[in-house]
């Protein structure tokens, strides 16, 4: 089955950049969707199709894809971006299997 | 405004069977087709099955088939898990989801938690 690597953690200070990694074999060659998860709340879509991002989601939130990785970027990083963060790609080649990434937790110091 | 809300969780015994429901409002439910999604206590995301729009296509991951069946009522815009030789590692927030073109999940229910323990 697919696997999906992330790192488990990432911190950065507020008005930095982060970035989060995907990594999963020929990933480049798959959509890669990516989700916010705030403690006791459900997953927010924040980019999908590799860099698209659904209306409502600052322009802060970007994504590329290529070779065997991933990457979102925060930019500028607030306080109220500190949340997991889970890659995910829809695996047709194993019976229609969604495959999402391992998590990170993004800590904002 | 899109709404997936989630019901039927609760403690239920190893063994035991307990049947989840997603109520679907704020569009067109015949029209898409619905993914659950579990997370374990302080664990990462898991998809757990599909259902395409008409039910003629549905697909579970490995560690839930043979044992979780998913349905839907169209007529009720409604989408059902039924949970059945449940185990303690089945223990988890469950999640309806609305998955789109591409496999994205554009909309996510509040999640119930299923705890199975005795």
């Amino acid at each position: 089955s697919y696997v999906l690597t992330q790192p488990p953690s990432v911190s950065v200070a507020p008005g930095q950049t982060a970035r989060i990694t995907c990594g999963g074999n020929d990933i480049g060659s798959k959509s890669v969707h990516w989700y916010q998860q705030k403690p006791g709340q459900a997953p927010v879509l924040v980019v999908y199709d590799d860099s698209d991002r659904p209306s409502g989601i600052p322009e802060r939130f970007s994504g590329s894809n290529s070779g065997n990785t991933a990457t979102l970027t925060i930019s500028r990083v607030e306080a109220g971006d500190e949340a997991d963060y889970y890659c995910q790609v829809w695996d047709s080649s194993s019976d229609h299997h969604y495959v999402f990434g391992t998590g990170t937790k993004v800590t904002v110091l | 405004e899109v709404q997936l809300v989630e019901s039927g969780g609760g403690l239920v015994q190893p063994g035991g069977s307990l049947r989840l429901s997603c109520a679907a409002t704020g569009f067109t439910f015949s029209n898409y087709n619905m993914n659950w999604v579990r997370q374990a206590p302080g664990k990462g995301l898991e998809w757990v099955s599909y259902i395409s729009s008409s039910s003629s296509s549905i697909y579970y991951a490995d560690s839930v088939k043979g044992r979780f069946t998913i349905s839907r009522d169209n007529a009720k815009n409604s989408l059902y898990l039924q949970m059945n030789s449940l185990r303690a590692e089945d223990t988890a927030v469950y999640y309806c989801a609305r998955p789109l073109f591409g496999g994205f999940q554009d909309y996510w229910g509040q999640g119930t938690l299923v705890t199975v323990s005795s």
